[in-house]
C-alpha cells in the first residue's frame, strides 16, 4: 500500500515556464513533508519542506503548497531552468515518531526542462 | 565539509554470496538511516540508528539483512546469502539528531546487482 503517491512518472516543461509537481498521501498521521531532488548517480538532495501547520512555504524559485483536507501537496518551480532537470521525490514524515519511522517516499517524477 | 559517503559505489555479486555495504555519515551526525530503491520504486526505509543503537529492525526486508554502527559513526549493512530480489540501490542518510523534521543528508548510494 503506497502511502505517498506521485502519479506522474515524468513531466516535460519549457525553460522559463512554471513546473508543477504533484504528490498525494493517504496517511493522515503525516505532518511534515519534504521534496528531494536527485540527479543520476547521486543521492537525493533536500530541496524544501513544509509543516502541516502551514499551507505554503517559499524558497526562491521553489514553492510548496499543502492542502491537508485533500491530502495533496505540490511543488512549483518558476521560472524553470535547465539545471532543474532531475527526478523529484516527495517524502512525508509522522513526527510523533521522532524520526524513528524514517521518511516515506513517493516513486518520483522525472522533470525534463526543454530549451 | 564532507558529505555522506558510501562504498562501494557499485557491487556485482553472485546469488548466495554475502555482501557488506558501508556508510560514512557526516561528522557529528547522531542519526543514521538506511534506505533502498528498487528499480522503478521510491525509496524504502529500512532501519535507523540513534548513536550506535538500532531499536527497531522491523523494516529490514528479511533476516538475511543486518546492520550495525560502531563508534557513533560508520555503519555497515550486511546482506547474507544474497538473492536476485536484493538488487537495488542502497542509500544511507544522516541527520544531526533523530527528529521527524531534521533534514536527512543522503550519500550517493551503492548499486547492488545480484546475478
Amino acid at each position: 500500500d503506497q502511502q505517498v503517491k506521485q502519479n506522474s512518472p515524468s513531466l516535460s516543461v519549457q525553460e522559463g515556464r512554471i513546473s508543477i509537481l504533484n504528490c498525494d498521501y493517504t496517511n493522515s498521521m503525516f505532518d511534515y513533508f519534504l521534496w528531494y531532488k536527485k540527479y543520476p548517480a547521486e543521492g537525493p538532495t533536500f530541496l524544501i519542506s513544509i509543516s502541516s501547520i502551514k499551507d505554503k512555504n517559499e524558497d526562491g524559485r521553489f514553492t510548496v503548497f499543502l492542502n491537508k483536507s485533500a491530502k495533496h501537496l505540490s511543488l512549483h518551480i518558476v521560472p524553470s531552468q535547465p539545471g532543474d532537470s532531475a527526478v523529484y521525490f516527495c517524502a512525508a514524515s509522522d513526527t510523533s515518531g521522532g524520526g524513528a519511522d524514517g521518511l516515506t517516499f513517493g516513486k518520483g517524477t522525472h522533470l525534463i526542462i526543454q530549451p | 565539509g564532507a558529505g555522506v559517503s558510501q562504498s562501494p559505489s557499485n557491487k556485482v555479486t553472485e546469488k548466495g554470496k554475502d555482501v557488506e555495504l558501508r556508510c560514512d555519515p557526516i561528522s557529528g551526525h547522531t542519526a543514521l538511516y538506511w534506505y533502498r530503491q528498487s528499480l522503478g520504486q521510491g525509496l524504502e526505509f529500512l532501519i535507523y540508528f540513534q548513536g550506535n543503537s538500532a531499536p527497531d529492525k522491523s523494516g529490514l526486508p528479511s533476516d538475511r539483512f543486518s546492520a550495525e554502527r560502531t563508534g557513533g559513526s560508520v555503519s555497515t549493512l550486511t546482506i547474507q546469502r544474497t538473492q536476485q530480489e536484493d538488487s537495488a540501490v542502497y542509500l544511507c542518510a544522516s541527520s544531526p539528531i533523530l527528529s521527524g523534521t531534521d533534514t536527512q543528508y543522503f550519500g550517493p548510494g551503492t548499486r547492488l546487482t545480484v546475478l
